[in-house]
Order: C-alpha cells, then sequence, then structure tokens
C-alpha cells in the first residue's frame, strides 16, 4: 500500500525563521519522493525531488528535504522564510511497479509568512 | 521555452453537459498526466498519456476520458457533468528518454470547471 501524510494542514512562521514541513509516507516499494509548491491560481511547481541518491536533496528558492528511511519521512526545510514563499506545499510519492506507476499527493501545507 | 499551455483557463457548465479541456505539452516533452484538484479530495490522478497510449489510469467513473493526438497534445473529457466535478483541472508534461518516462513532471496553470 501507499499513502503519504503531511502532518500539518496549515504552518505559520515569521519572516527570516526557519520553516519546517513534515511529510511522511509509505510505500511497499522504493519510491520516487517529490515536494510541489502551488501559488494563488497557479500550476504546481517542482521544488525537489528524491530518487535514491543522497539522502539530503536540495532544491530551489534555498528549499531542502531530507529522505529518512528509518523514520519514513521527507521533511522540506528553509534556513530563513522569504514572503514570496507563502503558498500550498504538497508532498509527492511516486511508486514504479511492473510498467505501471501510481503517484499520491498529499493533502497539501499551507505556509503564512508574518511579516 | 513556453511552459504547458492549458486552455480554455474558466469554464462554466450546467449539469448533464459536457466539456472538453486541452492541454498543450512543453515542446518535446512526449507524456501527459491529468489531475483533478478539489477542496475536499485534494489533487488526485487521471490518467496518464505517451504515444498516444494510456499508460495509467486513476481510480474515476467512466465519464472522464482522455486522448493524446500525434503531436503530444491531449484533451480530457467528462460527460454527463455532475456538481461534484467543479474542479481545477492539472496537465502535466514529463520528458521521455529512452522509452521511459520522466518522473518530473511540469505542470500547466489548470483549467477552473464550475459546474452549475
Amino acid at each position: 500500500a501507499q499513502s503519504v501524510t503531511q502532518l500539518d494542514s496549515h504552518v505559520s512562521v515569521s519572516e527570516g525563521t526557519p520553516v519546517l514541513l513534515r511529510c511522511n509516507y509509505s510505500s511497499s516499494y522504493s519510491p520516487s519522493l517529490f515536494w510541489y509548491v502551488q501559488h494563488p491560481n497557479k500550476g504546481l511547481q517542482l521544488l525537489l525531488k528524491y530518487t535514491s541518491a543522497a539522502t539530503l536533496v536540495k532544491g530551489i528558492n534555498g528549499f531542502e528535504a531530507e529522505f529518512k528511511k528509518s523514520e519514513t519521512s521527507f521533511h522540506l526545510t528553509k534556513p530563513s522564510a522569504h514572503m514570496s514563499d507563502a503558498a500550498e506545499y504538497f508532498c509527492v510519492v511516486r511508486t514504479y511497479y511492473s510498467s505501471a506507476s501510481k503517484i499520491i499527493f498529499g493533502s497539501g501545507t499551507r505556509l503564512s509568512i508574518r511579516p | 521555452k513556453a511552459g504547458v499551455t492549458q486552455t480554455p483557463r474558466y469554464l462554466i457548465k450546467t449539469r448533464g453537459q459536457q466539456v472538453t479541456l486541452s492541454c498543450s505539452p512543453i515542446s518535446g516533452h512526449r507524456s501527459v498526466s491529468w489531475y483533478q484538484q478539489t477542496p475536499g479530495q485534494g489533487l488526485q490522478f487521471l490518467f496518464e498519456y505517451f504515444s498516444e497510449t494510456q499508460r495509467n489510469k486513476g481510480n474515476f467513473p467512466g465519464r472522464f476520458s482522455g486522448r493524446q493526438f500525434s503531436n503530444s497534445r491531449s484533451e480530457m473529457n467528462v460527460s454527463t457533468l455532475e456538481l461534484g466535478d467543479s474542479a481545477l483541472y492539472l496537465c502535466a508534461s514529463s520528458l521521455v528518454i529512452g522509452g521511459a518516462v520522466s518522473d518530473t513532471q511540469y505542470f500547466g496553470p489548470g483549467t477552473r470547471l464550475t459546474v452549475l
């Protein structure tokens, strides 16, 4: 079975402080993991992806995520939040098996940035 | 390079009607996937096309269908619209390398469908 859980539906931080968006997953196979960001009235933009190479993945706009197999987690972090980071963030699990694949999106975490 | 384009951006229909949405992938991308995004169900996978063939299908009723043309452009069709079909429909395109679809997807801005 495959699932992804974003532990917080809403996170609010002050500008300049660290960001942590939490994601846990389960997969019967070795998954590919992604973080996407969606700004209002826009499509999804890929922030970063993990595909069994380095466990610490660096993405765009200063974001990074660490794959922890023992904890089945793929949390997204950023050292210093910027006002432009305010958006919805989605953790995504993609599993390949046979000739098909299955993709599941988390329910999303809305990130608010306080001035 | 132009991104994924979706037309129309907004659409209003009434129950029982049908609708066709269009997606043009990034130039050179040959795989197209469709997703439905609603406040209640979140983002759900509809289907994936590559080489004019449906490769993957999500758990949606047969009213939802799609196709891909030889130029990789894709359309999805929803027949007999229901109120619950109101959603943002997102299209994503991917490269195909050596016969394998890249797992990196690039999303379009979506089509906002409202069913009255």
